[in-house]
Protein backbone atom coordinates (compact mmCIF):
# COMPACT_ATOMS: atom_id res chain seq x y z
CA UNK A 1 0.00 0.00 0.00
CA UNK A 2 1.43 3.25 -1.00
CA UNK A 3 1.88 6.05 1.98
CA UNK A 4 -0.26 8.66 0.62
CA UNK A 5 -3.37 7.82 -2.19
CA UNK A 6 -4.79 9.77 -4.48
CA UNK A 7 -7.37 8.71 -7.05
CA UNK A 8 -5.24 10.10 -10.40
CA UNK A 9 -8.67 11.40 -11.98
CA UNK A 10 -8.99 13.54 -14.13
CA UNK A 11 -12.16 14.79 -12.73
CA UNK A 12 -13.72 16.74 -15.56
CA UNK A 13 -15.99 19.25 -14.55
CA UNK A 14 -18.41 22.24 -15.44
CA UNK A 15 -17.41 25.69 -14.59
CA UNK A 16 -19.36 26.71 -11.16
CA UNK A 17 -19.33 23.13 -9.93
CA UNK A 18 -18.25 22.11 -6.66
CA UNK A 19 -15.50 19.09 -6.67
CA UNK A 20 -14.12 17.38 -3.96
CA UNK A 21 -10.79 15.40 -3.65
CA UNK A 22 -9.91 12.50 -0.79
CA UNK A 23 -6.70 11.55 0.13
CA UNK A 24 -5.68 8.62 2.58
CA UNK A 25 -2.42 8.08 3.97
CA UNK A 26 -1.29 5.27 5.92
CA UNK A 27 1.29 6.10 8.72
CA UNK A 28 -0.42 7.38 11.49
CA UNK A 29 2.45 9.20 13.02
CA UNK A 30 1.96 11.98 10.13
CA UNK A 31 2.32 15.25 11.60
CA UNK A 32 1.83 17.54 8.98
CA UNK A 33 -0.63 17.62 6.24
CA UNK A 34 -0.72 20.16 2.94
CA UNK A 35 -2.28 20.33 -0.45
CA UNK A 36 -0.37 21.80 -3.46
CA UNK A 37 -1.10 22.21 -7.15
CA UNK A 38 0.80 21.61 -9.90
CA UNK A 39 0.28 23.27 -13.51
CA UNK A 40 1.26 21.72 -16.56
CA UNK A 41 5.28 21.49 -16.72
CA UNK A 42 5.72 23.85 -13.83
CA UNK A 43 7.01 23.21 -9.88
CA UNK A 44 4.22 22.54 -7.42
CA UNK A 45 2.88 25.38 -5.76
CA UNK A 46 1.72 25.53 -1.89
CA UNK A 47 -2.23 25.96 -2.03
CA UNK A 48 -2.92 25.44 1.53
CA UNK A 49 -1.79 23.35 4.56
CA UNK A 50 -4.45 21.17 6.53
CA UNK A 51 -5.01 21.44 10.02
CA UNK A 52 -6.79 19.30 12.37
CA UNK A 53 -9.79 21.66 12.65
CA UNK A 54 -10.17 22.47 9.00
CA UNK A 55 -9.79 25.14 7.67
CA UNK A 56 -10.85 27.70 4.18
CA UNK A 57 -9.39 29.98 2.36
CA UNK A 58 -11.81 31.51 -0.12
CA UNK A 59 -13.41 28.98 -2.51
CA UNK A 60 -10.60 26.08 -0.98
CA UNK A 61 -11.66 24.12 1.88
CA UNK A 62 -9.53 21.26 3.21
CA UNK A 63 -10.60 19.11 6.08
CA UNK A 64 -8.44 16.03 8.05
CA UNK A 65 -9.68 13.21 9.49
CA UNK A 66 -6.81 11.70 11.92
CA UNK A 67 -9.35 8.78 13.26
CA UNK A 68 -9.93 7.23 9.44
CA UNK A 69 -6.50 8.91 8.09
CA UNK A 70 -7.77 10.90 5.19
CA UNK A 71 -7.83 14.47 4.29
CA UNK A 72 -10.15 16.24 2.14
CA UNK A 73 -9.63 19.17 -0.44
CA UNK A 74 -13.11 20.88 -1.44
CA UNK A 75 -13.10 23.22 -3.92
CA UNK A 76 -16.83 25.37 -4.81
CA UNK A 77 -17.43 27.72 -7.86
CA UNK A 78 -14.60 26.16 -10.38
CA UNK A 79 -13.02 28.07 -12.38
CA UNK A 80 -10.99 27.21 -15.34
CA UNK A 81 -8.58 28.38 -14.27
CA UNK A 82 -8.80 25.65 -11.21
CA UNK A 83 -7.28 23.14 -13.77
CA UNK A 84 -4.30 21.31 -12.39
CA UNK A 85 -2.98 18.47 -10.92
CA UNK A 86 -3.61 18.60 -7.09
CA UNK A 87 -1.37 16.56 -4.66
CA UNK A 88 -1.84 15.50 -1.29
CA UNK A 89 1.66 15.98 0.97
CA UNK A 90 1.95 13.85 4.17
CA UNK A 91 5.24 15.27 6.45
CA UNK A 92 6.08 12.96 9.45
CA UNK A 93 9.34 14.78 10.56
CA UNK A 94 10.59 11.87 12.55
CA UNK A 95 13.66 11.37 10.26
CA UNK A 96 13.92 9.12 7.27
CA UNK A 97 11.77 9.30 4.48
CA UNK A 98 9.69 12.09 6.23
CA UNK A 99 8.04 13.64 3.22
CA UNK A 100 6.06 11.93 0.99
CA UNK A 101 3.76 13.28 -2.24
CA UNK A 102 0.79 11.55 -3.64
CA UNK A 103 0.61 11.05 -7.30
CA UNK A 104 -1.69 13.33 -7.33
CA UNK A 105 -5.29 14.11 -9.05
CA UNK A 106 -5.89 15.74 -12.14
CA UNK A 107 -8.65 18.66 -12.18
CA UNK A 108 -10.04 20.00 -15.56
CA UNK A 109 -12.61 22.44 -15.16
CA UNK A 110 -14.70 22.95 -18.45
CA UNK A 111 -16.53 25.56 -19.77
CA UNK B 1 9.12 38.14 -3.55
CA UNK B 2 11.76 35.34 -1.98
CA UNK B 3 12.06 32.05 -4.25
CA UNK B 4 13.99 29.34 -4.96
CA UNK B 5 16.25 29.34 -7.58
CA UNK B 6 17.51 26.67 -9.59
CA UNK B 7 20.15 26.01 -12.33
CA UNK B 8 20.12 25.15 -15.25
CA UNK B 9 16.26 25.20 -16.29
CA UNK B 10 17.31 22.85 -19.14
CA UNK B 11 20.15 20.26 -19.58
CA UNK B 12 20.77 17.73 -22.59
CA UNK B 13 23.37 15.81 -22.06
CA UNK B 14 24.95 12.24 -23.23
CA UNK B 15 24.56 9.02 -21.40
CA UNK B 16 27.63 9.33 -19.26
CA UNK B 17 28.12 12.65 -18.89
CA UNK B 18 28.44 14.48 -15.53
CA UNK B 19 25.37 16.82 -14.64
CA UNK B 20 25.50 19.00 -12.07
CA UNK B 21 21.93 20.73 -10.45
CA UNK B 22 22.29 23.93 -8.48
CA UNK B 23 19.79 25.44 -5.70
CA UNK B 24 19.85 28.84 -3.85
CA UNK B 25 16.97 28.25 -1.40
CA UNK B 26 15.00 30.75 0.32
CA UNK B 27 16.72 33.05 3.07
CA UNK B 28 16.51 31.52 6.61
CA UNK B 29 14.90 28.33 5.23
CA UNK B 30 16.45 25.79 7.40
CA UNK B 31 15.67 22.79 5.39
CA UNK B 32 16.29 21.50 1.85
CA UNK B 33 14.99 18.95 -0.47
CA UNK B 34 15.81 17.54 -3.92
CA UNK B 35 13.05 15.98 -5.85
CA UNK B 36 12.90 14.00 -9.02
CA UNK B 37 9.51 13.97 -10.91
CA UNK B 38 8.45 11.98 -13.62
CA UNK B 39 5.57 10.83 -15.49
CA UNK B 40 5.65 7.10 -14.63
CA UNK B 41 6.83 7.60 -10.84
CA UNK B 42 5.32 10.98 -9.94
CA UNK B 43 7.67 12.81 -7.36
CA UNK B 44 10.16 11.10 -5.64
CA UNK B 45 12.06 12.51 -2.59
CA UNK B 46 15.54 11.79 -3.39
CA UNK B 47 17.14 13.64 -0.43
CA UNK B 48 17.16 16.61 2.05
CA UNK B 49 19.38 18.59 4.54
CA UNK B 50 18.46 20.26 7.57
CA UNK B 51 20.76 23.04 8.97
CA UNK B 52 23.24 21.88 5.53
CA UNK B 53 23.34 18.13 7.43
CA UNK B 54 22.44 15.30 4.91
CA UNK B 55 18.90 13.62 6.92
CA UNK B 56 17.99 11.40 4.27
CA UNK B 57 19.41 10.49 1.16
CA UNK B 58 17.40 6.78 0.81
CA UNK B 59 15.68 7.98 -2.20
CA UNK B 60 19.11 8.40 -4.14
CA UNK B 61 21.28 5.71 -6.19
CA UNK B 62 24.19 6.53 -3.82
CA UNK B 63 26.65 4.76 -7.21
CA UNK B 64 25.99 7.56 -9.47
CA UNK B 65 24.03 10.53 -7.47
CA UNK B 66 25.28 12.65 -4.88
CA UNK B 67 23.99 16.00 -2.93
CA UNK B 68 25.83 18.46 -1.04
CA UNK B 69 25.32 22.31 0.59
CA UNK B 70 28.55 24.04 0.64
CA UNK B 71 27.25 26.70 2.19
CA UNK B 72 23.56 27.71 3.35
CA UNK B 73 22.67 29.78 -0.17
CA UNK B 74 23.93 26.71 -2.25
CA UNK B 75 22.82 23.07 -2.79
CA UNK B 76 24.03 21.17 -5.28
CA UNK B 77 22.93 17.53 -7.34
CA UNK B 78 25.25 15.40 -9.19
CA UNK B 79 24.90 12.79 -11.60
CA UNK B 80 28.21 10.80 -12.85
CA UNK B 81 27.97 8.84 -15.01
CA UNK B 82 23.94 9.86 -16.58
CA UNK B 83 22.08 7.25 -17.83
CA UNK B 84 18.86 7.82 -19.46
CA UNK B 85 16.85 6.35 -17.45
CA UNK B 86 18.03 9.95 -15.35
CA UNK B 87 15.74 11.79 -17.38
CA UNK B 88 13.36 13.70 -15.21
CA UNK B 89 12.90 17.02 -14.09
CA UNK B 90 14.73 17.51 -11.20
CA UNK B 91 12.63 20.20 -8.22
CA UNK B 92 14.65 21.79 -5.32
CA UNK B 93 12.37 22.87 -2.38
CA UNK B 94 13.85 24.95 0.70
CA UNK B 95 11.06 25.17 3.98
CA UNK B 96 11.60 25.93 7.61
CA UNK B 97 11.40 23.38 10.36
CA UNK B 98 11.06 24.80 13.93
CA UNK B 99 10.51 22.59 17.27
CA UNK B 100 10.13 18.99 15.11
CA UNK B 101 7.46 20.89 13.75
CA UNK B 102 7.82 21.47 9.92
CA UNK B 103 6.44 24.31 7.62
CA UNK B 104 5.11 24.76 4.28
CA UNK B 105 8.03 23.62 1.24
CA UNK B 106 8.41 26.30 -1.73
CA UNK B 107 10.05 24.71 -5.13
CA UNK B 108 11.70 25.90 -7.41
CA UNK B 109 11.65 26.15 -10.99
CA UNK B 110 13.25 23.11 -11.67
CA UNK B 111 16.04 21.83 -14.31
CA UNK B 112 14.19 19.53 -17.08
CA UNK B 113 17.28 16.95 -17.85
CA UNK B 114 17.28 14.91 -20.97
CA UNK B 115 19.97 12.49 -20.99
CA UNK B 116 20.69 10.74 -24.48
Amino acid sequence: RKEVEQDPGPFNVPEGATVAFNCTYSNSASQSFFWYRQDCRKEPKLLMSVYSSGNEDGRFTAQLNRASQYISLLIRDSKLSDSATYLCVVNRDTGRRALTFGSGTRLQVQP
Amino acid sequence: DARVTQTPRHKVTEMGQEVTMRCQPILGHNTVFWYRQTMMQGLELLAYFRNRAPLDDSGMPKDRFSAEMPDATLATLKIQPSEPRDSAVYFCASGLVLNREAHEQYFGPGTRLTVT
